[in-house]
């Protein structure tokens, strides 16, 4: 069964605008939660990540929110622009499960201009 | 320094025949993992090694196979191909035993007929 469920699973948003994704999960074990962002022909790239010891990180637009009570966490990118146009997956995984990455369904991102 | 390398990048196989994909690591990584990419499932964990050694697979057929060299480099093996088994196969590596980082490559889009 899906591990980490992902919402939504596609998303329009103005450049200057903020998008937000969304991700939940299960297993109270995940202890490490990557966001990887994909272009058409490549390979996932990481873009950012969390641990549950702390509850937001941001790294230049990007920013983590990570709620450990309620098991979801999230990505902001502020000031969207039409390059961050792609697709972007959530991710969990634990030491427990020999750090193989369990991966939301992915969110399709267009930034239009 | 180089990122993680895949060959074939394309790859059409038919119903029936074994295909062998190869990844080579990110100079320094031990570790290495692979994924199959789907529209309809998603982003799914094959297996990982480190060290030569399996030390994790995913809940895919046995006809599912891999292995990893003295040098790091790894190559996956899937024998008698089904038409579901068209995909994008991912490798990705990570530096050493418990990092959670995972780098991924372009990956070898494989078609069955």
């Amino acid at each position: 069964q899906q591990q980490v469920k992902q919402s939504p699973q596609s998303l329009i948003v103005q450049k200057g605008g903020i998008s937000i994704i969304n991700c939940a999960y299960e297993n109270t074990a995940f202890d490490y939660f990557p966001w990887y962002q994909q272009f058409p022909g490549k390979g996932p790239a990481l873009l950012i990540a969390i641990r549950p010891d702390v509850s937001e990180k941001k790294e230049g637009r990007f920013t983590i929110s990570f709620n450990k009570s309620a098991k979801q966490f999230s990505l902001h990118i502020m000031d969207s622009q039409p390059g961050d146009s792609a697709t972007y997956f959530c991710a969990a995984t634990s030491s427990n499960s020999g750090y193989a990455l369990n991966f939301g369904k992915g969110t399709s991102l267009l930034v239009t201009p | 320094k180089a990122g993680v390398t895949q060959t074939p990048r394309y790859l059409i196989k038919t119903r029936g025949q074994q295909v062998t994909l190869s990844c080579s690591p990110i100079s320094g990584h031990r570790s290495v993992s692979w994924y199959q990419q789907t529209p309809g499932q998603g982003l799914q964990f094959l297996f990982e090694y480190f060290s030569e050694t399996q030390r994790n697979k995913g809940n895919f057929p046995g006809r599912f196979s891999g292995r990893q060299f003295s040098n790091s480099r790894s190559e996956m093996n899937v024998s008698t191909l089904e038409l579901g088994d068209s995909a994008l196969y991912l490798c990705a590596s990570s530096f050493r035993d418990g990092a959670y980082e995972q780098y991924f490559g372009p990956g070898t889009r494989l078609t069955v007929t």
